[in-house]
C-alpha cells in the first residue's frame, strides 16, 4: 500500500470557523509532512514530523496548528483563516533514513470565505 | 529567492518524440534532486531522482542529467507518450535535516504530448 490519503478532498469554511484537516498513511514512514500549493506555484513546505515530533516549521502561522497523534495519522487544524489561506493543503510522507521520494496525498482543496 | 527554477512554463512535444525538462538551482548546499509529475486533482508522485554524486539516471523511458558545475539538470523522455501529459515539478533537498527531507519545488512545467 503506497497510498496517502486526506480528507477532506474539498473544504469550505468562513474566517471565523475552525475545521480540521486530516491525512493517513499505512507505509511505516516515519516522517510526515504539510505543504501549501497555491494556483500555478509549487508545493510550498509547512511543518515536517520526524517520529510523531514536530523537526521543521516553515514560519508558518499560529492559524495554523499540526498534530501527529500517531505514526500513520497528521492533522492540519485551522482557526480564524484568511481568504489568502485558499489553497491546496498536501500532505506527504517518507522514511526517514532514505534522501529519496516523498508520497504525497491527493490534496485539500481549501477555500476561504 | 526562488531557490530552483523552471524557466519554462510549458512544453509541448509530438508523441514519439524527446521531452526534455530543465531545471536550474542556485543552492550549492542541495545534495539530492528528483523529479515529481503531477496530474489535475491529485498529488505529486515521485518519478525518479539523482544524487549529486552522479550525473544520469536512467529509469526506462527517463533519464534524469546533472551537470553540478552549471547548477543544472534536465529530464529526458523518450520516447513521449500522450500519458506524460502532465505537469513536471523538478526538486532539491539538501543533506538530511533532523532525519527528515526539505524538498525545494522548481515552479512546474506543463508538458503536452500531442498525438
Amino acid at each position: 500500500d503506497t497510498e496517502v490519503t486526506q480528507t477532506p478532498k474539498h473544504l469550505v469554511m468562513g474566517m471565523t470557523n475552525k475545521k480540521s484537516l486530516k491525512c493517513e498513511q499505512h507505509m511505516g514512514h516515519r516522517a510526515m509532512y504539510w505543504y501549501k500549493q497555491k494556483a500555478k506555484k509549487p508545493p510550498e513546505l509547512m511543518f515536517v514530523y520526524s517520529y510523531e515530533k514536530l523537526s521543521i516549521n516553515e514560519s508558518v502561522p499560529s492559524r495554523f496548528s499540526p498534530e501527529c497523534p500517531n505514526s500513520s495519522l497528521l492533522n492540519l487544524h485551522l482557526h480564524a483563516l484568511q481568504p489568502e489561506d485558499s489553497a491546496l493543503y498536501l500532505c506527504a510522507s517518507s522514511q526517514l533514513d532514505r534522501v529519496d521520494e516523498q508520497y504525497f496525498g491527493p490534496g485539500t482543496r481549501l477555500t476561504v470565505t | 529567492d526562488q531557490q530552483v527554477k523552471q524557466n519554462s512554463p510549458s512544453l509541448s512535444v509530438q508523441e514519439g518524440r524527446i521531452s526534455i525538462l530543465n531545471c536550474d538551482y542556485t543552492n550549492s548546499m542541495f545534495d539530492y534532486f528528483l523529479w515529481y509529475k503531477k496530474y489535475p486533482a491529485e498529488g505529486p508522485t515521485f518519478l525518479i531522482s539523482i544524487s549529486s554524486i552522479k550525473d544520469k539516471n536512467e529509469d526506462g523511458r527517463f533519464t534524469v542529467f546533472l551537470n553540478k558545475s552549471a547548477k543544472h539538470l534536465s529530464l529526458h523522455i523518450v520516447p513521449s507518450q500522450p500519458g506524460d501529459s502532465a505537469v513536471y515539478f523538478c526538486a532539491a533537498s539538501p543533506l538530511l535535516i533532523q532525519g527528515a527531507q526539505k524538498l525545494v519545488f522548481g515552479q512546474g512545467t506543463r508538458l503536452t504530448i500531442n498525438p
